[in-house]
């Protein structure tokens, strides 16, 4: 069965530090990778997505990610984080049939 | 602008009423789905359809229903045997086809007391 986890439901880190969340799916079959962001109370958010190509992917709001096949993993990172970065993060997959799996997500606490 | 609208924004209910939440979209998508949200535990996928009238269950459809009468239209309702009804619900819609993403409406809270 497909699944997606997301490593550490809490991350904290300082104004200006470099967030990494990160994401690990299993599957033989390399999927479709999607990272959102959700702020309280509001639908998700596209933030980035990796379908073929390039397996670093830029998103919005200066956030990337890089596809590893090796280690089926995609973690986000963005070099210096922002106040306004403090939100939940899910990372998810898809396959052939436009089903979505999501990761429990992951809450990026942002301190002054 | 295009999007997904969900009505309302917070829903209040007393046990044993069914109630139904709105999904409307004019993003002419093919493919809508609903999810649950519970702290801690992620999207959970309801109930899905990719074409007018036809869906499929999800992950959690117990006391859950659905209908596709329209493109634009994918209500749900939650039942009373729906036995931990209240939950953050989210709909999303999403092309038919390989590596398309889903987009999202703001959600509705519901609460069941």
């Amino acid at each position: 069965a497909q699944s997606v986890t997301q490593l550490g439901s809490h991350v904290s880190v300082s104004e200006g530090a470099l967030v990494l969340l990160r994401c690990n799916y299993s599957s033989s079959v390399p999927p479709y990778l999607f990272w959102y962001v959700q702020y309280p109370n509001q639908g998700l958010q596209l933030l980035l997505k990796y379908t073929t190509g390039a397996t670093l992917v830029k998103g919005i709001n200066g956030f990337e990610a890089e596809f590893k096949k090796s280690e089926t993993s995609f973690h986000l990172t963005k070099p210096s984080a922002h106040m306004s970065d403090a939100a939940e993060y899910f990372c998810a997959v898809s396959y052939n049939f436009n089903k979505f799996y999501f990761g429990s997500g992951t809450k990026l606490n942002v301190k002054p | 602008d295009g999007g997904i609208t969900q009505s309302p924004k917070y829903l209040f209910r007393k046990e044993g009423q069914n109630v139904t939440l709105s999904c409307e979209q004019n993003l002419n998508h093919d493919a809508m789905y609903w999810y649950r949200q519970d702290p801690g535990q992620g999207l959970r996928l309801i109930y899905y359809s990719q074409i007018v009238n036809d869906f499929q269950k999800g992950d959690i459809a117990e006391g859950y229903s659905v209908s596709r009468e329209k493109k634009e239209s994918f209500p749900l309702t939650v039942t009373s045997a729906q036995k931990n009804p209240t939950a953050f619900y989210l709909c999303a819609s999403s092309i038919t086809g390989k590596g398309y993403e889903q987009y999202f409406g703001p959600g509705t809270r519901l609460t069941v007391t």
